[in-house]
C-alpha cells in the first residue's frame, strides 16, 4: 500500500528566504507526482506536477524535484512571501492493474512572516 | 472559465440521513474524482467518474456511492450518516482523467453530522 509522508507538519520562516518541503513515498512505481496548495477554507490548487519519466518541474519560484529511486520529491519555494502562506500538499499516483488514483501526503503548513 | 463547482458548500444532518453532494466540472472536462477530507485521515480517495461511468474506487463502504450524467456534473450519495462522515468533501476534475493531468479541484462541501 502507497504511503506518502511529508516533514515536517509545520513550518514558519521570514519573508525572503528560500525553502524546501519534503514529500516521501513507499512505493516507487507512481506514475507521477503533484504538488498542491490548499488554502484555508478552499480547495486545493495544483502547482506542479511531474509524470515518472521526469526528473522535474519549474513554475515562477516553485520547482519540484523527483527522485523515484530514493522515494523522495521536494518543492522548493524561492524568495517567499507571505501570500505563500498555506498548507502544501503532495500526491502520488498508483495504480493497481486499471485502476488509478492519488494518494494524499497529510501536509506541510507553511507560515511566511512578514 | 469557470472553475469547479460544489454545491451546497455548508450541510448540516443527523445520524441515519442521507445526503446528496453536487459537483460541475470546469467545461470539458470529462473525468470527475471525490476525495474526503478530515483532520485525522486527511485527504482520501472516493470515486473517479469519466464518461458516465464509474472507472476507479477507493476503500470506503457502499454507503458512498456516486454517478455521473451525460454533461459530467457528478453527484455523490452518503446513505445512512454517521458521525464519521463530517468532513469536507473535495470534487476534482480533468480533461481525462487522474493519469497524468493536474487535478482542478472546487472549495468543497463541509458536511457535518449531529
Amino acid at each position: 500500500k502507497q504511503e506518502v509522508t511529508q516533514i515536517p507538519a509545520a513550518l514558519s520562516v521570514p519573508e525572503g528566504e528560500n525553502l524546501v518541503l519534503n514529500c516521501s513515498f513507499t512505493d516507487s512505481a507512481i506514475y507521477n507526482l503533484q504538488w498542491f496548495r490548499q488554502d484555508p477554507g478552499k480547495g486545493l490548487t495544483s502547482l506542479l506536477l511531474i509524470q515518472s519519466s521526469q526528473r522535474e518541474q519549474t513554475s515562477g519560484r516553485l520547482n519540484a524535484s523527483l527522485d523515484k529511486s530514493s522515494g523522495r520529491s521536494t518543492l522548493y519555494i524561492a524568495a517567499s512571501q507571505p501570500g505563500d502562506s498555506a498548507t502544501y500538499l503532495c500526491a502520488g499516483g498508483i495504480s493497481s492493474g486499471s485502476a488509478r488514483q492519488l494518494t494524499f501526503g497529510s501536509g506541510t503548513q507553511l507560515t511566511v512572516l512578514p | 472559465k469557470a472553475g469547479v463547482t460544489q454545491t451546497p458548500r455548508y450541510l448540516i444532518k443527523t445520524r441515519g440521513q442521507q445526503v446528496t453532494l453536487s459537483c460541475s466540472p470546469i467545461s470539458g472536462h470529462r473525468s470527475v474524482s471525490w476525495y474526503q477530507q478530515t483532520p485525522g485521515q486527511g485527504l482520501q480517495f472516493l470515486f473517479e467518474y469519466f464518461s458516465e461511468t464509474q472507472r476507479n474506487k477507493g476503500n470506503f463502504p457502499g454507503r458512498f456511492s456516486g454517478r455521473q450524467f451525460s454533461n459530467s456534473r457528478s453527484e455523490m450519495n452518503v446513505s445512512t450518516l454517521e458521525l464519521g462522515d463530517s468532513a469536507l468533501y473535495l470534487c476534482a476534475s480533468s480533461l481525462e482523467g487522474i493519469s497524468n493531468q493536474p487535478q482542478h479541484f472546487g472549495d468543497g462541501t463541509r458536511l457535518s453530522i449531529l
